[in-house]
């Protein structure tokens, strides 16, 4: 079954910190990987968008890593921002007869105090 | 920069009576999809469509839910006879051809059924 783990659940920073979430999936046959930030009550907002042959893949102050050998993903946040308050979800687009399916993680909410 | 519309943004609605959702998904957009979250739980695929037909459901996606492009712009989810546990927030999502750059999501429609 296709599946997309996230760790941790739930991250507390201080605004100014940086911090690293962390994403593995089991999605078969994958496609490309994207982590989504998700304000409460909205819909999700794509951040990066990573291919099997990428490795690493920045927007701004975030940077998204994937290992396609261990199905690994991460996504670094530098220097976070109050606003950067909100859920981060990674999801795994499937290919083949799935072509454009996606698989969802439970997220990281993450939290960043004054 | 092209959005995803939904309308209701809030639907409250008794148990038993029907319900539509509808999406205004992105104009070149040919690749169609609802999906729904739970309060507190990951964002789960209903179902997909292309050509005028459903490609790919979910087990969620049962006989109570029907999907239809009623017009060529709308894109509109049906409950026929809401439950209690039918209380979500639904997401609708497009994309364009080819690959999966183009995947957009709307803001949601969060669905009360009391």
């Amino acid at each position: 079954k296709n599946q997309v783990e996230q760790s941790p659940q739930s991250l507390i920073i201080l605004e100014g910190k940086n911090c690293t979430l962390q994403c593995n999936y089991t999605v078969s046959p994958f496609s490309n990987l994207r982590w989504y930030k998700q304000d409460t009550g909205r819909g999700p907002v794509s951040l990066t968008i990573m291919t099997f042959s990428e490795n690493t893949k920045s927007n701004g102050r975030y940077t998204a890593t994937l290992d396609a050998d261990t199905k690994q993903s991460s996504l670094h946040i530098t220097a976070s921002q109050l606003s950067d308050s909100a859920s981060y979800i990674c999801v795994v687009i499937a290919g083949g007869t799935s072509y454009g399916k996606l698989t969802f993680g439970q997220g990281t909410i993450l939290t960043v105090h004054p | 920069e092209p959005e995803v519309t939904q309308t209701p943004s809030h639907q409250v609605t008794q148990m038993g009576q029907e319900v539509i959702l509808r999406c205004v998904p992105i104009s070149n957009h040919l690749y169609f999809y609802w999906y729904r979250q739970i309060l507190g739980q990951k964002v789960e695929f209903l179902v997909s469509f292309y050509n005028n037909e459903i490609s790919e459901k979910s087990e969620i996606f049962d006989d109570q839910f029907s999907v239809e492009r009623p017009d060529g712009s709308n894109f509109t989810l049906k409950i026929r006879s809401t439950k209690l546990e039918d209380s979500a927030m639904y997401f609708c999502a497009s994309r364009d051809r080819g690959n999966n750059y183009g995947y957009t999501f709307g803001s949601g429609t969060r669905l009360t059924v009391v």
